[in-house]
Formats: C-alpha cells, sequence, structure tokens
C-alpha cells in the first residue's frame, strides 16, 4: 500500500497549511499524522483521522474520505515548520504499517 | 509519563551485527505492541519490526526480514532488536515506538538511536 505526500509546502504565518496524503481509497482506513522537526523525534499530531491527543493545538485538525485524507494546520505559526507524515494500518499483508513520504512545511 | 530510551547503536562493518535495546517506563508495558521504526539520514520514516503485547506475534519489513529479530522482556520493560548481516543501506537512525492499543499506530516515540554501517 502506497501513500503519497507532497514533498514540501509553504505557508505564511497565520494562513492555512493544508497536507495531503493520497492513497487507494484511504478513506475506509484510519490516517495518523506525526510532526518530526529537525533533530526531534516523531510526535503524533493527529490520530484515527481527526482525533488529537492531549497537548496538541486545536489548529491542528484532520480529515479523510475517498482517496485522500488531509492534514489542516490553521493560524500557522513559525513552530509549526516540521517534517508531516502521514501513516496507516494497511491489513492486507504482513507490510502493514506504512508511512508516506512526508512533507516538508516551510513557514515563509 | 511514558519514556523510551534507546541504547546499543554505533559503528559496525558491512555484514556486522549489532543489538539495540529500548528501556521503557511510565506505562504497563505488557498490555502494548512495540515497534522500531527508523529514518535514513535525510529520508523518511520506514517502519521496520512490530511485535505484539505477549511477544507472541512478530512481524517485519521485506527489507529486513531474515537478518533482524524484535524480542521483549516484559518483566524488564525492554524492547530488543538483533540485527545481523548488516547492510550500508540500514544505516539510520532507529527509533523505538509504543503501539497504540490496538496497535495501529504509533503512539509515543523515543529519542532514537543512531546506527552506521560503514567499513
Amino acid at each position: 500500500y502506497v501513500l503519497t505526500q507532497p514533498p514540501s509546502v509553504s505557508v505564511a504565518p497565520g494562513q492555512t497549511a493544508r497536507i495531503t496524503c493520497g492513497g487507494d481509497n484511504i478513506g475506509s482506513k484510519r490516517v495518523h499524522w506525526c510532526q518530526q522537526k529537525p533533530g526531534q523525534a516523531p510526535v503524533v499530531v493527529v490520530y484515527e483521522d481527526s482525533a488529537r491527543p492531549s497537548g496538541v493545538p486545536e489548529r491542528f485538525s484532520g480529515s479523510n474520505s475517498g482517496n485522500t485524507a488531509t492534514l489542516t494546520i490553521s493560524r500557522v505559526e513559525a513552530g509549526d515548520e516540521a517534517d508531516y507524515y502521514c501513516q496507516v494500518w494497511d491489513g492486507s499483508s504482513d507490510q502493514d504499517w506504512v508511512f508516506g513520504g512526508g512533507t516538508k512545511v516551510t513557514v515563509l | 509519563e511514558v519514556q523510551l530510551w534507546e541504547s546499543g547503536g554505533g559503528l559496525v562493518q558491512p555484514g556486522g551485527s549489532l543489538r539495540l535495546s529500548c528501556a521503557a517506563s511510565g506505562f504497563t508495558f505488557r498490555n502494548f505492541p512495540m515497534n522500531w521504526v527508523r529514518q535514513a539520514p535525510g529520508k523518511g520514516l520506514e517502519w521496520v519490526s512490530t511485535l505484539s503485547s505477549t511477544g507472541q506475534s512478530t512481524y517485519y519489513a521485506d527489507s529486513v526480514k531474515g537478518r533482524f529479530t524484535i524480542s521483549r522482556d516484559n518483566s524488564k520493560n525492554t524492547l530488543h532488536l538483533q540485527m545481523s548481516s548488516l547492510r550500508a543501506d540500514d544505516t539510520a537512525v532507529y527509533y523505538c515506538a509504543k503501539g497504540s492499543a490496538d496497535g495501529d499506530y504509533f503512539d509515543y516515540w523515543g529519542h532514537g538511536t543512531l546506527v552506521t554501517v560503514s567499513s
């Protein structure tokens, strides 16, 4: 199973960033998103399509339908600059845990 | 607070072996699946291996199958990854990651340990 993300997204502070994650009928799967800042370990920002772990700002939201899942970051701040990865559990083989290639979000 | 601390990384020659360990705290270790995920320099995240909470079920990426072995000691809250026949393309930061309750995703990550395979 293949997940496709744009390599980069640029956004001005205060604007909205949308990061897509494409996959065959991804809407039938649960999508999870993690944020990775340079030199740091990944941190989950959205799980099960749209749920947020405690401590993650409400500015981070997720949606999933059809062949595309989307992570939306509203009112972008400089501290949101990071790599973002989508991930699913496929369940159709023993290679079940799949990551997208990652999207670098740059705050202009 | 969930904490995961990897150790055991280092420089190893091609064909060599290395054993990574991950010490866990802050949750009931025996109740959750555990995972290894790696990241080659400048590259994205790659799932490596998953072990069920009981240790009965193991899963491996095709890229490491037959060379890596995942194990756990629930009495010591420790996860291991035995790596053998190492290749240059195994060079990466290896992260220990706690699995979610249903095993779908990785809800907490360690800081990572760097494995460099080079002569």
